[in-house]
């Protein structure tokens, strides 16, 4: 089972600021990586997929790179809405599987 | 805008069997893939498998020997069922569809919490 390793796991920023969290892979997984962003309370939601294409109603703010085991995800000047969980999710092989998740916290 | 919506009893006890159903609404069941994710604090999200609209199914190694899928697209529905549970099977139980089989989750539902209590 292919392994993700985030980090950190608590990130505390102040508004404004810019944040970078990292997914590390136990083994490549080429582009095969999702970011997901999971508010409280709420279902997690695509941000990313094929590891830096940005899905749909995220704004340019979010950027996301890598490919084989190192991965990296920058929010550019945090907003209040960015406040939150984001995971990653390998599906290049089977059984798929998450990072642990890093938070975003208000510094 | 595709819905989807899990329900299911909040409540199940040690060594019986836990059944979910997701519901989807403004799309089709067809020609996707629904994968069951469940989520703690403790373990975090953990991938449970797959069904694919024609019924094929992929489940995950560490479940396999638990779990039947199921998906009844007249009425755009999809079923889990997860025998013998323990407390360890506590944890929100989400759907969610992907356009392939490895292709990243584009839509989630909100999740429905289940406990295993005695």
């Amino acid at each position: 089972e292919i392994v993700l390793t985030q980090s950190p796991a608590t990130l505390s920023v102040s508004p404004g600021e810019g944040a970078t969290l990292s997914c590390r892979a136990s083994q490549s997984v080429n582009s095969n990586l999702a970011w997901f962003q999971q508010m409280p309370g709420q279902a997690p939601r695509l941000l990313i997929s094929g590891a830096s294409t940005r899905a749909t109603g995220f704004p340019a703010r979010f950027s996301a790179s890598g490919s084989g085991t190192e991965f990296t995800l920058t929010i550019s000047s945090l907003q209040s809405e960015d406040f939150a969980v984001y995971y990653c999710q390998q599906y290049y092989d089977w059984p798929l599987t998450f990072g642990g998740g890093t938070k975003v916290e208000i510094k | 805008q595709v819905q989807l919506r899990e329900s299911g009893p909040g409540l199940v006890k040690t060594s019986e069997t836990l059944s979910l159903t997701c519901a989807v609404s403004g799309g089709s069941i067809s020609p996707y893939y629904w994968s069951w994710i469940r989520q703690t604090p403790e373990k975090g999200l953990e991938w449970i498998g797959f069904i694919f609209y024609s019924g094929t199914t992929h489940y995950n190694p560490s479940l396999k020997s638990r779990v039947t899928m199921s998906v009844d697209t007249y009425n755009d529905q999809l079923s889990l069922r997860l025998t013998s549970v323990t407390a360890a099977d506590t944890a929100v139980y989400h759907c969610a569809r992907h356009a392939g089989a490895m292709t990243a989750f584009d839509k989630w539902g909100p999740g429905t919490v289940v406990t295993v209590s005695s």
